[in-house]
């Protein structure tokens, strides 16, 4: 089925460096969204994108609507930023917002 | 920012005990989630509402039941509780803002 496809499954980086992750969908949507989740902990939503690209802090979130591809940067990594990114699709017509997730990507950033 | 909080935090049931999971937001949002988080899947949908007493199935229904009585208020049961249904269970709440949704902190259940 795997309407949502994240890549890599896992990332291992140096502090410092630029991270790229990315997100692949095979349906048409109405949003997209980028989300992290730290061990152990809960989910907390980072982006919700239609079109184009978003910036906040370090972290930039991309959208070619076409090519049905997304990315997720961060820049100048810190060890604080390890942790599971998940993207999500809203499905386009689906009035009653229901997300279909990928299965994640597990980032660990070492000092 | 949307206020949202899951209780119990960590179950710990034995098989065929029927255990209550409650999400409770402080925002007047209409549509509130719950999805299961298993190793190997991405969260899946079990039940979801779109207002007082307006519940549908998701996914990954089976075994699992909804009800909302207040919009404050989305309770997921699990009947008869069994070891496959061991997971982490999340509530979302759909919102207006920036970020569109809202996820609970998580409720870790073990079926033992």
């Amino acid at each position: 089925k795997n309407e949502v496809e994240q890549s890599p499954q896992n990332l291992t980086a140096q502090e410092g460096e630029f991270i790229t992750i990315n997100c692949s969908y095979s349906v048409g949507i109405s949003a997209l969204h980028w989300l992290q989740q730290h061990p152990g902990g809960g989910i907390v939503s980072l982006f919700m994108l239609s079109s184009g690209k978003k910036k906040h802090g370090r972290l930039i979130a991309t959208i070619n609507i076409q090519e049905k591809h997304s990315s997720l940067h961060i820049t100048a990594s810190h060890p604080r930023d390890s942790a599971v990114y998940i993207c999500a699709v809203g499905l386009l017509g689906g009035s009653q917002g229901n997300l279909i997730f990928g299965k994640g990507t597990k980032l660990s950033v070492k000092p | 920012d949307a206020g949202i909080t899951q209780s119990p935090r960590h179950k710990v049931t034995e098989t065929g005990t029927p255990v209550t999971l409650r999400c409770h937001q402080t925002e007047n949002h209409r549509y509130m989630y719950w999805y299961r988080q298993d190793p190997g899947h991405g969260l899946r949908l079990i039940h979801y509402s779109y207002g007082v007493k307006d519940t549908d199935k998701g996914e990954v229904s089976d075994g699992y039941s909804v009800s909302r009585s207040k919009t404050e208020d989305f309770l997921l049961t699990l009947e008869s509780a069994t070891s496959s249904q061991t997971s982490v269970y999340f509530c979302a709440i759909r919102g207006q803002g920036h970020y569109g949704y809202t996820f609970g902190s998580g409720t870790r259940l073990t079926v033992v």
